[in-house]
């Protein structure tokens, strides 16, 4: 099984700036089977990215991720105040997914 | 607009059965490709996949805990049920339903607000 891991566990920022969040798997992937969500306090994951570059639906351009293999990236090129969160990448294999522990990016 | 919406008991003893139900709206699940997944998210942790159905009836499971759980489906009420046996504090956790809208998608693209469900004697 696939072992997810993210980093860093918080990344304190300020509005306006860039975020990178980092998610390694425990051997190599395909992009194809990775995703990111964003979690906001009291709400449900939203889908951000899938097929590790790909914006899902309605999500703005300042977010995009990049990566292969085992080393997959999620940027968030400039902070809005609404940004502020918890940010899970996912994978799926052979009908099985996994998530990793998650990186809260919080207000400077 | 695909929508789904999660029901069940809000607390449950430890080594009851739960059931939950996720109601949904927007899409079908005979439509090919289509399946509805279950994760759970104890608080302040992270997600964990629990089950899933496919348009066709086919299921999967998350192998660390495919002995307590059972996933089906009724489609004439546009409903998904999963029930999990001898229940734990442990499996304290809010409880989300979410859509795949085809084999070849590998996520999740709507997800329902969840329900907490607390297990405590």
């Amino acid at each position: 099984e696939i072992v997810l891991t993210q980093s860093p566990g918080t990344l304190s920022l300020s509005p306006g700036e860039r975020a990178t969040l980092s998610c390694g798997a425990s051997r190599s992937i395909s992009s194809s089977s990775l995703a990111w969500y964003q979690q906001k306090p009291g709400q449900a994951p939203r889908l951000l990215i899938y097929g590790a570059s790909s914006r899902a639906t309605g999500i703005p351009d300042r977010f995009s991720g990049s990566g292969s293999e085992t080393d997959f990236t999620l940027t968030i090129s400039r902070l809005e105040p609404e940004d502020f969160a918890v940010y899970y990448c996912q994978h799926f294999d052979n009908s099985i997914w996994t998530f990793g522990q998650g990186t809260k990016v919080e207000i400077k | 607009q695909v929508t789904l919406n999660e029901s069940g008991p809000t607390l449950v003893k430890p080594t009851q059965t739960l059931t939950l139900t996720c109601t949904y709206s927007g899409f079908s699940l005979i439509t090919y490709g289509v399946s509805v997944g279950w994760i759970r998210q104890p608080p302040g942790k992270a997600l964990e996949w629990l089950a899933l159905i496919y348009w066709d009836d086919d299921k999967r499971y998350n192998p660390s805990l495919r002995s307590r759980l059972t996933i089906s489906k009724d489609t004439s009420r546009n409903q998904v049920v999963l029930t999990m046996t001898n229940m734990d504090p442990v499996d304290t956790a809010t409880y989300y339903c979410a859509h795949r809208r085809s084999t070849t998608e590998r996520s999740f693209d709507s997800w329902g607000q969840g329900t907490l469900v607390t297990v405590s004697s």
